[in-house]
């Protein structure tokens, strides 16, 4: 079962806008990582955010966290074409050491130029 | 880039194969984790190595075993391919095993399993 779930599936939006994910989770975390995937290949690191953090920048992304409602989202201001790509949170549930990280089914976004 | 490689990067076998894919972690990572990301959806976690020594396991049955070798590099091995084991094959390495920094993966490898 995967705990990070990811809303909405798809989002196409034009370039210039806005794009926000949403990312549930289910049991407690000690941080939330967003990645980004092009198109089958590796996944890229954009960020994370601790679990006693409520929200964190880097460039033109946003990510805020709210533990109690085990969720984060993710906002892409002023999207370029460049930004298609499929967008994942992946949470770590693991104790003691070991670290067993669970990734959502992720959002696809396509900008159109 | 992330100084993460990957081989081979495409793969068919036939069902009750077995298979092994490779992995070349960035330079001074310690710890390597294994997905499996089927089409349309997110990677699986398999399990992670952490100074040659396995480190957490994903829900993933007894055929699927790993190595990491000295310099890190790690092997994942596949025994008696079934067809649903189609997927990208995604390794990622990074310098803390516990999750609290940042993985950099590789590009994958496409498993086909006819």
């Amino acid at each position: 079962s995967q705990q990070g779930e990811e809303d909405p599936q798809a989002l196409s939006i034009q370039e210039g806008e806005n794009a926000t994910m949403n990312c549930s989770y289910k049991t407690s975390i000690n941080n939330l990582q967003w990645y980004r995937q092009n198109s089958g290949r590796g996944l890229v690191h954009l960020i994370l955010i601790r679990s006693n953090e409520r929200e964190k920048h880097s460039g033109r992304l946003r990510v805020t966290l709210d533990t109690s409602k085990k969720s984060s989202s993710l906002l892409i201001t002023a999207s370029r074409a460049a930004d298609t790509a499929s967008y994942f949170c992946a949470t770590d549930a693991g104790a003691g050491g070991s670290y067993i990280p669970t990734f959502g089914r992720g959002t696809s976004l396509i900008v159109h130029p | 880039e992330t100084g993460v490689t990957q081989s081979p990067t495409h793969l068919i076998k036939t069902r009750g194969q077995q298979v092994t894919l490779r992995c070349s972690s960035q330079s001074g990572h310690n710890t390597v984790s294994w997905y499996q990301q089927a089409l349309g959806q997110g990677p699986q976690f398999i399990f992670q190595y952490y100074r040659e020594e396995e480190n957490g396991r994903g829900n993933f049955p007894p055929r699927f075993s790993g190595l990491q070798f000295p310099n890190y590099s790690s092997e994942l091995n596949v025994n008696a391919l079934e067809l649903d084991d189609s997927a990208l094959y995604l390794c990622a390495s990074s310098l803390s095993r516990d999750g609290r920094g940042e993985q950099f993966f590789g590009p994958g490898t496409r498993l086909t399993v006819l």
